[in-house]
Formats: C-alpha cells, structure tokens, sequence
C-alpha cells in the first residue's frame, strides 16, 4: 500500500535555527506532493505543493521544499525558523490518477523564543 | 476566499447515540472527504466522495456512514457512537476528477468529538 513516512514525531528548535523535517514516501509512479501546516487551534493549510518542474519549490512563510525522485523524498526546509513557525506539519500525496491523499503522521515543531 | 464550515467546533455525545457530523463548502468541488486526527497517527481517511450520492470507503469505514444529497454537503455519521470514536474530525474538500490531482485538499477547522 502506497504510504508515507515523516521519521520526525517531534522536534524542538530555538528561534533562527534552521529546519529541515523528513518526508519519504512509497509510491513509485507519478506523484502529487504536499506540505500542511497546522497552527494550534487552526484549520490544516498548504505551505507549498509540487507536481512537476523544478524539484526545488518554495511556499509561504519563507518554507521550501526539495522533490528528490531517487530518494523518493521531499523534506521540507526554513533557513531560519521563528516562535510563530510552532504547528504541527504534514506531508501527503496524491498518486496521479487517484482520488485519496495519504498523509504521514505529521511532525509537531516547537520553536523556542 | 474557499471556505469549508463544519456545523460543530465541539460535540459531547454518549454511547450508543447517532451522531451527525455536517460539512459544507462553498467552492463547488466534486470531492469532499471525512478525516479523524488523532495524536501520533496524523489524518487518517474515513469516506471519500467524488460526486453527489457517490462515496467510498477509506482506510477505517467501521462504525461511520456518510452521506452526500447535494454537491456542497458531506455528511458523517457515526451509527452508534462509543468511545473509541473520541477524536478530532476534519472534513475536506478538492476540485475534479482524478485529472486534477495536483490540486491540494481545503480543510475545515474540524469538530472535537468527545462519547462519554
């Protein structure tokens, strides 16, 4: 079955450490990924989305993300995180073709002041 | 803006009630999808729909139902709730067909369901 993986459950950052949070995931065709960020009390939004082009894509709140086919990797990145960076992230994917997204277990990010 | 409402932020039903858990969007988009979320095991797919009276079952169907009369409403339904069904439910919504996979999914602000 196709699956996600984020290895980081949780992790603790001091303000303008930088952020790299793991996504792999299992499917071997095309592949539509995405990274949420949920802020406490907040609906899931999307921080950035890829689906072709170039594997290197930037999204809101200074976040990006790097598509590496070969490792079937895409880990989201934040040279410098601050105190308002503190949510809960998800990676997903959607196989083209396909009406499910399947979502990792989300990693919870606190960033300390 | 999209905006997807779920009727309830907070609900504290007992065993064995029926539970109705409503959903609507305002984006007009085929696809409307139920979610809970519970800690350490992320989002974890309970019904999908793709069209009005059409659904499918995801990954934990036990327990719940769903049903779709008109394209902007989704709704859960949990036939005789017990306590393992305490969780945060979220609904979703996105636009298409399995051609419009790369768009992503907009959320509710979810309902924290609690069976005492």
């Amino acid at each position: 079955a196709q699956s996600v993986s984020q290895h980081n459950h949780h992790v603790i950052l001091s303000e303008a450490a930088s952020l790299e949070l793991g996504c792999n995931y299992s499917y071997g065709g095309t592949v539509n990924l995405f990274w949420y960020v949920q802020y406490p009390g907040q609906h899931l939004q999307l921080l950035l989305k890829y689906f072709s082009g170039d594997p290197l894509v930037k999204g809101i709140k200074g976040f990006e993300a790097e598509f590496i086919k070969s490792k079937f990797s895409f880990n989201l990145r934040k040279p410098s995180v601050q105190w308002s960076d503190t949510a809960e992230y998800f990676c997903a994917t959607r196989p083209s073709g396909t009406y499910k997204y399947i979502f990792g277990t989300g990693t919870r990010l606190k960033v300390l002041a | 803006d999209v905006k997807v409402t779920q009727s309830s932020r907070y609900l504290v039903k007992r065993t064995g009630e029926k539970v109705f858990l409503e959903c609507v969007q305002d984006m007009d988009h085929e696809n409307m999808f139920w979610y809970r979320q519970d800690p350490g095991l992320g989002l974890r797919l309970i019904y999908f729909s793709y069209d009005v009276k059409m659904k499918e079952k995801g990954d934990i169907p036990e327990g719940y139902s769903v049903s779709r009369e008109k394209k902007e409403r989704f709704s859960l339904i949990l036939e005789s709730a017990s306590t393992n069904q305490t969780s945060m439910y979220l609904c979703a919504s996105s636009p298409g067909g399995t051609a419009y996979s790369n768009q992503p999914q907009h959320f509710g602000d979810g309902t924290r369901l609690s069976i005492l």
